[in-house]
This record gives C-alpha cells, sequence and structure tokens, in this order.
C-alpha cells in the first residue's frame, strides 16, 4: 500500500515564525502535491513538484515556498507565518503514469 | 476555465441510499475520484472510474459516469452511520498537470 506520512498530525506556530511541513512517500513516486484545505473553499493546490528539485506554482503560492532535495520527501515551507495560513495543509503524491493521488494524514497548523 | 462542482450537504436516515452528484468542465483525466475524508483526517481513495466506462459497482458503491454530460456520481447503498464524512469528486486538468477537486459534499446519517 502506498504510505505518505507527515510529520506533525498538529502545529501551533506564531506570527512571523518560519514554519516547515513536511511530506515522506515510500511508493518511489514522482509527483508530489501540496494542499491546503479550509471550510467552504476545498482544496486548493499550493505547490507541485514533478521530480527532485523541480517545482511548479499551483493555484495559491503566495506565502510559501517548497523544497525537493530527495525524491521521497517534499517540504513546504511558509516563510513568516500569518494568521490567515491557519488551515489544514494535505500533501499527496502520484506515479508518472498515474493522475492517482494517494494523500497524507494531514497537518491542522494554527498560526497565534 | 476548469472546475469541478458539486452540492455542499446531504443528509439521509441509516439504511437509505445515498447520491452525491458531480459535474466538471473539459478534463484530460483517464480516470475520475471519488475521495472520502473522515473528520480530521486525511483523503481516502474511494473509487474511480475509467473515462470510457459509463458504470462501475463496488460492494455497496456505484459510480455513474455520463461523459456527454459531463456529469459523474456516487451511490452508496444501505448507508450506515460509518458513511458520515466528505466525499470530494476529482478529475484532472485539462494539461493533465494535477487534480482538482470539488468543494466536498458532507454527508450525515442519522439513526
Amino acid at each position: 500500500d502506498v504510505k505518505v506520512t507527515q510529520s506533525s498530525r498538529y502545529l501551533v506556530k506564531r506570527t512571523g515564525e518560519k514554519v516547515f511541513l513536511e511530506c515522506v512517500q515510500d511508493m518511489d513516486h514522482e509527483n508530489m502535491f501540496w494542499y491546503r484545505q479550509d471550510p467552504g473553499l476545498g482544496l486548493r493546490l499550493i505547490y507541485f513538484s514533478y521530480d527532485v528539485k523541480m517545482k511548479e506554482k499551483g493555484d495559491i503560492p503566495e506565502g510559501y515556498s517548497v523544497s525537493r532535495e530527495k525524491k521521497e520527501r517534499f517540504s513546504l515551507i511558509l516563510e513568516s507565518a500569518s494568521t490567515n495560513q491557519t488551515s489544514m495543509y494535505l500533501c499527496a503524491s502520484s506515479s508518472l503514469s498515474s493522475d492517482t493521488q494517494y494523500f497524507g494524514p494531514g497537518t491542522r497548523l494554527t498560526v497565534l | 476555465g476548469e472546475d469541478v462542482e458539486q452540492s455542499l450537504f446531504l443528509s439521509v436516515r441509516e439504511g437509505d441510499s445515498s447520491v452525491i452528484n458531480c459535474t466538471y468542465t473539459d478534463s484530460s483525466s483517464t480516470y475520475l475520484y471519488w475521495y472520502k475524508q473522515e473528520p480530521g483526517a486525511g483523503l481516502q481513495l474511494l473509487t474511480y472510474i475509467f473515462s470510457n466506462m459509463d458504470m462501475k459497482q463496488d460492494q455497496r458503491l456505484t459510480v455513474l459516469l455520463n461523459k456527454k454530460d459531463k456529469h459523474l456520481s456516487l451511490r452508496i447503498a444501505d448507508t450506515q452511520t460509518g458513511d458520515s464524512a466528505i466525499y470530494f469528486c476529482a478529475a484532472a486538468n485539462q494539461a493533465g498537470t494535477a487534480l482538482i477537486f470539488g468543494k466536498g459534499t458532507t454527508l450525515s446519517v442519522s439513526s
């Protein structure tokens, strides 16, 4: 079975802090994705990556950056956290040959 | 632009059938997807249908696809309280680079 893990289930940070959210997948998938989920807005794509060291902006990249130094790991970085980044963050991965995405359990981030 | 739409809420009684509907705009998807999200959890792939099929049945789940009308539905037979969750419909974008998700339908099952 595909396993996607995220470093934290719950995280509380202060405004202005630098925040790292980590995602690891064990299926050798090429593609990895970061979404945020907010009530009434569904899932919105922040960034995705097709390969190591490659990244593409999604629909809402402002205030975020990403890093993919190894194939299995995709990190989301909030350079200076703000209260409007309080959200549920979901990581997903898929193989090059399929658009089926497999999700991690999510990280609920609260920025105070 | 590319979009996936679904109704936001559905309430049913235990034992009834539930039908969740979804419409999508242009899609390059080979498959169309239904994901389930239980409270506080990530999205779990529930089922999917190949874009050239009309129907797929998987135990209590039936997926219907009307490609002409770009309409996808998920039917859950004999709905149980454990089926209470948010259900997301998803299709690939035109470029085939990512999935586009609907906003999710919250299914509430009462006993």
